[in-house]
């Protein structure tokens, strides 16, 4: 199982470009939680989707960001018109039903955004 | 309400010593209490978890203990090793999915 799977690693975009962080759950996983960590800070959760539904997006911005986890193919979040606030680390995690107190839940390595 | 604050915010400890991590929170409504480890470049892995029903887990070297009515929990890891060192995060929920996470302990274990 190769476990949960983020790319790319590291992603540049200049101010006002388009970023996309795509998550691929480990298999078996239908359940896709989406948090920010911004840097000497904990992570922040952002949203949680199941297989074509968003579940819960509190913890989005309500203009420039959306996600979409479709039937088939990875998860993406999405963050537009990207400004040099959103640089931080994109955390994508799986768990096989609701909830990351699931033991079988766990995050990816993260995507590292840089807005220059 | 929806804080949890940790401290320290870094800590050297020697081979062999005891490591420990507070953190406070003030939502009676957490219901659930994880600590996560996370090494550099890395996503940060589940390494121990408590609910509020008990006061004290333990799993090797790694213990929590909960104090309910001070609204405060710890990690403590006994016979720290060099392979320790990481960064250490510890979090709360009410919704088992939308976990609020202290700011997190950078750990040193000095060889």
């Amino acid at each position: 199982n190769a476990g949960v799977m983020q790319n790319p690693r590291h992603l540049v975009r200049r101010r006002g470009q388009e970023a996309r962080l795509r998550c691929s759950p480990m298999k078996g996983h239908s359940h896709v939680y989406w948090y920010r960590q911004l840097p000497e800070e904990g992570l922040k959760f952002m949203v949680y989707l199941q297989k074509e539904n968003i579940i819960d997006e509190s913890g989005m911005p309500k203009e420039r960001f959306s996600a979409e986890f479709p039937k088939e193919g990875p998860s993406i979040l999405r963050i537009q018109q990207v400004v040099r606030g959103d640089s931080a680390a994109y955390f994508c995690a799986s768990s096989p039903q609701q909830g990351l107190e699931d033991t079988e839940a766990f995050f990816g390595q993260g995507t590292r955004l840089t807005v220059v | 309400q929806q804080q949890v604050k940790q401290s320290p915010q870094s800590l050297i400890v020697q081979k062999g010593g005891i490591s420990i991590i507070n953190c406070a929170y003030e939502n009676t409504a957490f219901d659930y209490f994880p600590w996560y480890q996370q090494f550099p470049g890395k996503g940060p892995a589940l390494l121990i978890a408590i609910r509020p029903d008990v006061s004290e887990k333990k799993e090797g070297r790694f213990t929590i203990s909960f104090n309910k009515s001070a609204k405060q929990f710890s990690l403590h890891i006994m016979d720290s090793q060099p392979g320790d060192s990481a960064t250490y995060f510890c979090a709360a929920s009410k919704e088992n999915y939308q976990l609020i996470w202290g700011a997190g302990t950078k750990l040193i274990i000095k060889p």
